[in-house]
Parts: structure tokens; C-alpha cells; sequence
């Protein structure tokens, strides 16, 4: 079955970067794009993007195309979400939804804690 | 982008009661909608999509319905594992979501 499983919680400095991982199995990795979806703490949740598995290109949206990278290992099946320069807004918990809209699998989501 | 109004933000109700959560978008979706039920600590699970079809494994009390700019979901009979947050998303346009329903139990 399709399994997505994310890295640990991360604790960060404002200024500070981080790599969230996204290892997927269950299917053929280069199958479905990968997307990324923030939820801040006790608020909804919020599209960012996605990113191509075949060819690695990256869509963002609106509000995350300034320090936020998605990236792949494909030998790896594994995603990645890298924030540059945290800000404490970016506190949030970050899920991987592999597919297309609407999302029937995610990730368990990534917790991710900005504070000086 | 399309703006999802989902009302209301929270919601008291009694097991075995009928429970309706409401969205509208700020223009027509053609009904390219989903909803989905989170449980806290939890990740999303998705319920309905397309606006009225039941995910595989959903119980049937849940229903989805509208069209146009107006959606809702519908929770029959509603057990104590149905206590959780709803969200609607839609994917006709670039994907966003409603702001989230809190369903307790009274």
C-alpha cells in the first residue's frame, strides 16, 4: 500500500535553513508529483506546491516562491522540502500528499518550530 | 485564487444527529471539490471528492452535495469517531482550502 513517511520534528533559529524529507513506497516513485501542503499551528491548511517527479521541476505557489525548495532523490524515492532563512512564521506542520488534486495519501506530517 | 468560505468555524451536536458544514467559493468550481476529516496529531483523510463522491472506505453517512459555489457535507447519524476538523478544498483552479470546521460533541 502507498506509504508516506516524513522526517522528524525539526527545532530552528530564525535565520536558520532545513531539509524535510518525504520517503515514499507502495508505488513507482516517478508515477504522481509530489505535493506540499503548511498548516500552522491550530489554523488550516495551506497549498504550496508541487514538484514534477519525472523531470524535477518545481511549482510553487504565490506565497512560497521565495525560500522554499522542493527537490528530489529519485533513486531514493524521497522528496524533499528545504526552507531558507526561517521565519517565525514558517512554525507549522508540513505534509507530503503524493498525486493529484484532491489528495487521498499524505504524509504524517513534519512539525516544524521557529523560535530564537 | 478562489476563496473557500467555510462556515461554521465550529459546531456542537449530539450522537446520532445529522450535521451539515458548509463552503463557498468566491466563483464557480464546477465541482471540483473535496472534503477532509482531520483528526488532531493527525494528517488530512479524504472523504468526498468531486463534490458528491464517496472515497473508498468512507461510511455512507457522510454525503457531499451542490454545485456551482455552494457546497456541503453532510454527516447522518454522527458517531463520537466523527469528532474532528473538515476542511473543503478546491482543484477546478489552483488548489486552496476552506478555513476548517471544528465538529465536538455536546
Amino acid at each position: 500500500q502507498i506509504q508516506l513517511v516524513q522526517s522528524g520534528p525539526e527545532l530552528k533559529k530564525p535565520g536558520e535553513s532545513l531539509k524535510i524529507s518525504c520517503k515514499a513506497s507502495g508505488y513507482t516513485f516517478t508515477d504522481y508529483a509530489m505535493q506540499w501542503v503548511k498548516q500552522a499551528p491550530g489554523k488550516g491548511l495551506q497549498y504550496m506546491g508541487w514538484i514534477n517527479t519525472q523531470t524535477g521541476k518545481p511549482t510553487y505557489a504565490d506565497d512560497f516562491k521565495e525560500r522554499f525548495v522542493f527537490s528530489l532523490e529519485t533513486s531514493a524515492s524521497t522528496a524533499y522540502l528545504q526552507i531558507n532563512n526561517l521565519k517565525n512564521e514558517d512554525t507549522a506542520t508540513y505534509f507530503c500528499a503524493p498525486g493529484e488534486v484532491p489528495f487521498a495519501y499524505w504524509g504524517q506530517g513534519t512539525l516544524v518550530t521557529v523560535s530564537s | 485564487d478562489i476563496q473557500m468560505t467555510q462556515s461554521p468555524a465550529s459546531l456542537s451536536a449530539s450522537l446520532g444527529e445529522t450535521v451539515t458544514i458548509e463552503c463557498r467559493a468566491s466563483e464557480d468550481i464546477y465541482n471540483g471539490l473535496a472534503w477532509y476529516q482531520q483528526k488532531p496529531g493527525k494528517s488530512p483523510q479524504l472523504l468526498i471528492y468531486n463534490a458528491n463522491s464517496l472515497h473508498t472506505g468512507v461510511p455512507s453517512r457522510f454525503s457531499g452535495s451542490g454545485s456551482g459555489t455552494q457546497y456541503s457535507l453532510k454527516i447522518n447519524s454522527l458517531q463520537s469517531e466523527d469528532v474532528a476538523s473538515y476542511f473543503c478544498q478546491q482543484y477546478y483552479n489552483y488548489p486552496t482550502f476552506g478555513g476548517g470546521t471544528k465538529l465536538e460533541l455536546k
